[in-house]
């Protein structure tokens, strides 16, 4: 069984640029969920996808966008980066009813 | 909307002996799940343990056991027979549903657990 696989591990940007962070379900687990954790902090709920449709959101600006594939894999997309976007932003997978699976993340650092 | 508490920002136990983070929520709803999540400095979220809030009895799994409150909105972890491994941050969460039937997780800001050999 194959977990969940976020890439790359780390990254680094400057303000105002894109970043696009990817990641991969286990296997077969069809919803996405991502996760922003600032230092310190407890994860933030991003938005959820279920089946390629957005299916939740959390308190974030409209920069933050996604893409859920057929493979059911996804992608985090974010515009004009501010360094309050620094980050550790976690993808999750699950199937009907199941807990969350985490990956190990993405360390996103806006300089 | 619905709140987590964690009032423990350190806590620190023996190698071997039993300690108890604490949990707070609020919430409006009746029927929801509790998990604690365990994430090491390998930064992957670890489920620990999870409750339904249905269920009257406490879920326990080997060491790790929960003593849930559902009147006061409590959800504590005990970890029985504490080992090195079990050293990490401690993320109590609750599983609420957006509108249009999707779940998130709400989570407290974390307990980091030190054990001591």
């Amino acid at each position: 069984e194959t977990g969940v696989t976020q890439s790359p591990t780390h990254l680094i940007k400057t303000r105002g640029q894109q970043v696009t962070l990817r990641c991969s379900s286990q296997s077969g687990h069809n919803t996405v969920s991502w996760y922003q954790q600032a230092l310190g902090q407890g994860p933030q709920f991003i938005f959820q996808y279920y089946r390629e449709e957005e299916n939740g959101r959390g308190n974030f600006p409209p920069r933050f966008s996604g893409l859920q594939f057929p493979n059911y894999s996804s992608e985090l997309n974010v515009n004009a980066l501010e360094l309050d976007d620094s980050a550790l932003y976690l993808c999750a997978s699950s199937w009907r009813n199941s807990p969350l699976h985490f990956g190990n993340g993405t360390r996103l650092t806006v300089t | 909307a619905q709140t987590v508490t964690q009032s423990q920002p350190e806590m620190s136990v023996q190698e071997a002996e039993t300690v108890t983070l604490s949990c707070t929520y609020d919430t409006s709803e009746s029927d929801y799940y509790l998990f604690w999540y365990k994430q090491p400095p390998s930064r992957q979220m670890i489920l620990v343990i999870r409750q339904e809030a249905y269920k009257q009895q406490n879920a326990t799994e080997n060491r790790f056991s929960v003593n849930f409150q559902k009147a006061a909105k409590s959800f504590s972890l005990k970890i029985s027979d504490s080992q090195l491994g079990d050293a990490a941050m401690y993320f109590c969460a609750y599983r609420s549903e957006t509108q249009g039937g999707s779940e998130k997780l709400v989570f407290g800001k974390g307990t980091k657990l030190t054990v001591n050999p």
